[in-house]
């Protein structure tokens, strides 16, 4: 079992919805939780960084934390179809483990 | 602004042969990551430097080396290649109190024969 665990999807929302991606997690000494953006045959780019319980907003992106459920979310509010990539979660305490990613679609 | 360099973008190599990845990184960062990525696995830890002369192993080390050469470079080795090393590497670097790679190169796509 990884450490990090997200559905690969693909999560198709609607232009302008909100997409919702999600992320469980297996240690719970993790302290640090991270989300990063992969577009097709590009590299990841970290978008959101969450250290403790409850929501961090950024523009369009809020990331949510709740350590006694060992759960990560990323909300990404007003989708345009230039969201459509995959997110990966990542988390962890010395070192960070990634997950599988979640493939993200927004339909104009 | 370069960031995070790497060479070379694609390679073939044939099982058994040796290559050395390069990276490179010009943003004064103290630590730098190796990943590979494969499909259904996402990204995993090949080894990291957490600082120049400092090497630890990550998730998956068996088959490569690697050289922390000086700041600004980080190489990765594969001594004989296996099919099951086929797989796009990623090079990464991070501020010295960041635990998580900030900052990734373009990846080199591998394919071993």
């Amino acid at each position: 079992q990884k450490e990090v665990e997200q559905n690969s999807g693909p999560l198709s929302v609607p232009e302008g919805a909100i997409a919702s991606l999600n992320c469980t997690y297996s240690d719970r000494g993790s302290q640090s939780f991270f989300w990063y953006r992969q577009y097709s045959g590009k590299s990841p780019e970290l978008i959101m960084s969450i250290y403790s319980n409850g929501d961090k907003e950024d523009g369009r992106f809020t990331a949510q934390l709740n350590k006694a459920s060992q759960y990560v979310s990323l909300l990404i509010r007003d989708s345009q179809p230039s969201d459509s990539a995959t997110y990966l979660c990542a988390g962890g305490y010395q070192k960070v483990t990634f997950g599988i990613g979640t493939k993200l679609q927004v339909i104009p | 602004n370069a960031g995070v360099t790497q060479t070379p973008k694609f390679q073939v190599l044939k099982t058994g042969q040796s290559m050395t990845l390069q990276c490179a990184q010009d943003m004064n960062h103290n630590s730098m990551y190796w990943y590979r990525q494969d499909p259904g696995m996402g990204l995993r830890l090949i080894y990291y430097s957490a600082s120049e002369g400092t090497t630890d192993k990550g998730e998956v080390p068996n088959g490569y080396n690697v050289s922390r050469l000086n700041k600004r470079e980080f190489s990765l080795r594969l001594e004989s290649a296996a099919p099951s090393q086929t797989s796009v590497y990623f090079c990464a670097s991070s501020e010295a109190h960041r635990n998580q790679p900030q900052h990734f190169g373009d990846g080199t796509r591998l394919s071993i024969l």
